[in-house]
């Protein structure tokens, strides 16, 4: 099946590290997917990583990947108050077309 | 264009209208996407078009929609008898190609429904 899924809310003051988790059902997943949603707006792509690396890293972005538990998570380093959106894991399902099956989304709050 | 773009960017109807969606997708761009986003929810898949076929609509929720693509361009999605749980914000993607997953895909902004 395709399910994916995310915490709904995740509150942390400016400066910290933010960790958001996800985890997802298919196992034959190709690619994983780390989108950001600012109010109002549509889904921006902020990174991706294959499913036979364990872990990404870009900037402030670091992906870590566990295929065995089918556990994706975001870390962002140093958060800033134009981090706070929803963040969308997704993955490609493998079975159904090249369609992303997107997680339910996690708010991300950062406070001063 | 620069990129995807959706029209309009809002939309209040009465209930039981039809309503239009316009997708302009990134120029070049052969795989285009429909997603449903309710308030406070995730999003939900409609339909995907590669080029002008659509070999998978079996997220549209009813036979009142109905989506098509001209060429590798221009896509409508269509909503007949528009009911109130049809508001929503619908979400337009395009991708350069199937099977470049690692592209991942470009979305527009979205068009924000209102059934009244």
């Amino acid at each position: 099946g395709e399910d994916v899924e995310q915490s709904l809310f995740l509150s942390v003051r400016e400066g910290d590290s933010s960790v958001i988790n996800c985890t997802y059902t298919d196992s034959s997943s190709t690619y994983l997917y780390w989108y950001k949603q600012e109010p109002g707006a549509g889904l921006q792509l902020l990174t991706y990583i294959f499913s036979n690396m364990d872990m990404k890293q870009d900037q402030r972005l670091t992906v870590l990947l566990n295929k065995k538990d089918k556990h994706l998570s975001l870390r962002i380093a140093d958060t800033q108050t134009g981090d706070s959106a929803i963040y969308f894991c997704a993955e490609i399902f493998t079975g159904g077309g090249n369609k992303l099956t997107f997680g339910t989304g996690t708010q991300l709050k950062v406070e001063l | 264009g620069a990129g995807v773009s959706q029209s309009p960017s809002n939309k209040v109807t009465e209930k039981g209208k039809d309503v239009e969606l316009r997708c302009d997708p990134i120029s070049g761009h052969t795989a285009l996407y429909w997603y449903r986003q309710r308030l406070g929810q995730g999003l939900e898949f409609l339909i995907y078009f590669q080029g002008n076929s659509a070999p998978d609509k079996s997220g549209l929720p009813s036979d009142r929609f109905s989506a098509e693509r001209t060429g590798e361009s221009v896509s409508t999605l269509t909503i007949q008898r528009t009911q109130q749980e049809d508001s929503a914000v619908y979400l337009c993607a395009s991708s350069l190609a199937l099977g470049r997953a690692n592209y991942g895909y470009t979305f527009g902004s979205g068009t924000r429904l209102t059934v009244v």
